[in-house]
């Protein structure tokens, strides 16, 4: 069974442009997460997907972050205009039942933001 | 709200050496506890976790066990290896909270030595 996949597995833009990522989960799980680590602190909820419906989206940083999971399969972030501050490793995540299953995780996207 | 708070690294030790990351919590709510691990170049991996008082999590050797009177969820491995060298995250949710995302602590770099 494929893992949680994610891409590109590093982006390097400038400030000002407009990066987006991908997250293919799991077949068959409905819930995908993403978060954020920014050099040194912690990982950090972005938000929520519970099959293409946003169920918690608390953690988005600003209006310049744009989640979508049209279909309920894989996902996008779009980073649009990017800022220095927006630099980080984004993960995605999957899992079958909210709360009570495992979340897989995939390996990351290192976006830098020059 | 909910915070996670464990040991800074790198906490680097020789190989056979005890190991113990400290790990304490803060939560709205009775969480469930999670130690992942993120070896070079891979993504983040789920170690062990529990989900109720006084549960022990175990897993290729490391163990934490889930202590609600003193918040805590340590995780401890009796001989290191080489091979354990990585990033050790703890993490917790709650289950049925509303917000089923995962509250990380900053992670702590290990390094074991030959």
């Amino acid at each position: 069974e494929a893992g949680v996949t994610q891409f590109p597995s590093h982006s390097v833009i400038e400030k000002g442009q407009t990066v987006t990522l991908r997250c293919d989960p799991i077949s068959g799980h409905d819930n995908l997460y993403w978060y954020r680590r920014v050099m040194g602190k912690e990982i950090k909820f972005l938000l929520h997907f519970v099959k293409e419906s946003k169920q918690d989206e608390s953690g988005m940083p600003n209006n310049r972050f744009l989640a979508e999971r049209t279909g309920g399969t894989y996902s996008t972030l779009k980073v649009q205009p990017a800022e220095l501050e927006d630099s980080g490793v984004y993960f995605c995540a999957s899992s079958q039942v909210a709360g009570r299953t495992e979340a897989f995780f995939g390996q990351g996207t290192r976006l830098t933001v020059v | 709200g909910n915070s996670v708070t464990q040991m800074e690294g790198p906490v680097t030790l020789s190989e056979e050496a005890f190991l113990t990351i400290n790990c304490t919590y803060t939560a709205t709510g009775y969480p469930s506890l999670f130690w992942y691990v993120q070896y070079p170049g891979e993504g983040l991996q789920l170690l062990l976790k529990a989900t109720k008082a006084d549960d022990k999590g175990s897993n290729k050797g490391f163990e934490a066990t889930y202590r609600k009177e003193t918040t805590s969820f340590h995780l401890e491995k009796g001989s290191v290896q080489v091979s354990d060298s990585a990033v050790y995250f703890c993490a917790l949710s709650i289950p049925g909270g509303g917000a089923d995302g995962l509250t990380f602590g900053k992670g702590t770099h290990l390094i074991i030595q030959p």
